[in-house]
């Protein structure tokens, strides 16, 4: 089955200890990409990669990391979490081009306490 | 730059109503628009895009959307509302040199009352 898979799905935790959301697709993408929700502000693009060892800054980039070492993997790092980072987090994927659909993970939700 | 702006946070209608919920964008190139729905505790699915070919364009559920050129939007309609359809709907656009970025709407809740 074609899927984006997040891990984890929940996480409580408290400002400054470093944490990983992992990413993972099993549909060839080249392109993945981090999104945060928050109410009222619809996804807000944090990072994305357009292939292996190719990542650039979204919209909302201060205070995340990211890493593309192989194509179906692309975690989300935050080295020293902040509470302003409580969120709705999602990863997404798809092939480059413009006119083709993202497909989306099933999201991770954090609270930074 | 793109922007999509949905009008109306929350809309409500009767099972059986009309479903209309508006997008408008913004986009110095031909667009590809999308609309996508998120179910409570799930990432999004996509509903429809339009990549330039007809401009009515349907997709899954009964929904379709039209794009409007002239007034730049780009709204998602359904003839009969069912209860199944509360979600929160997104409106995405994409293309350009923004190559691959989606921006999107601020996303309208749609509650369907019985």
């Amino acid at each position: 089955e074609a899927q984006v898979t997040q891990n984890p799905r929940y996480l409580i935790t408290v400002t400054g200890k470093k944490l990983t959301v992992t990413c993972s697709q099993n549909m060839n993408h080249e392109y993945m990409s981090w999104y945060r929700q928050d109410p009222g502000l619809g996804l807000r693009q944090i990072y994305y990669s357009m292939n292996v060892e190719v990542t650039d800054k979204g919209d909302v980039p201060e205070g995340y990391k990211v890493s593309r070492k192989e194509k179906r993997n692309f975690p989300l790092i935050l080295e020293s979490p902040s509470p302003n980072q409580t969120s709705l987090y999602f990863c997404a994927s798809s092939f480059t081009d413009s006119n083709q659909p993202q497909h989306f993970g099933d999201g991770t939700r954090l609270s930074i306490l | 730059a793109q922007s999509v702006t949905q009008l109306g946070s929350h809309v409500s209608v009767s099972e059986g109503a009309l479903v209309l919920l508006r997008c408008n964008y913004s986009s110095s190139v031909p667009p590809y628009l999308f609309w996508y729905v998120q179910y409570p505790n799930q990432g999004l699915q996509l509903l429809l895009k339009y990549t330039s070919a007809a401009t009515l364009v349907k997709g899954i559920n009964g929904f379709e959307a039209e794009f409007k050129k002239s007034e730049t939007s780009f709204h998602l309609t359904k003839p009969s509302a069912h209860m199944s359809d509360a979600a929160e709907y997104f409106c995405a656009v994409a293309g350009g040199t923004s190559y691959g970025k989606l921006t999107f709407g601020q996303g309208t809740i749609l509650t369907v009352h019985p």
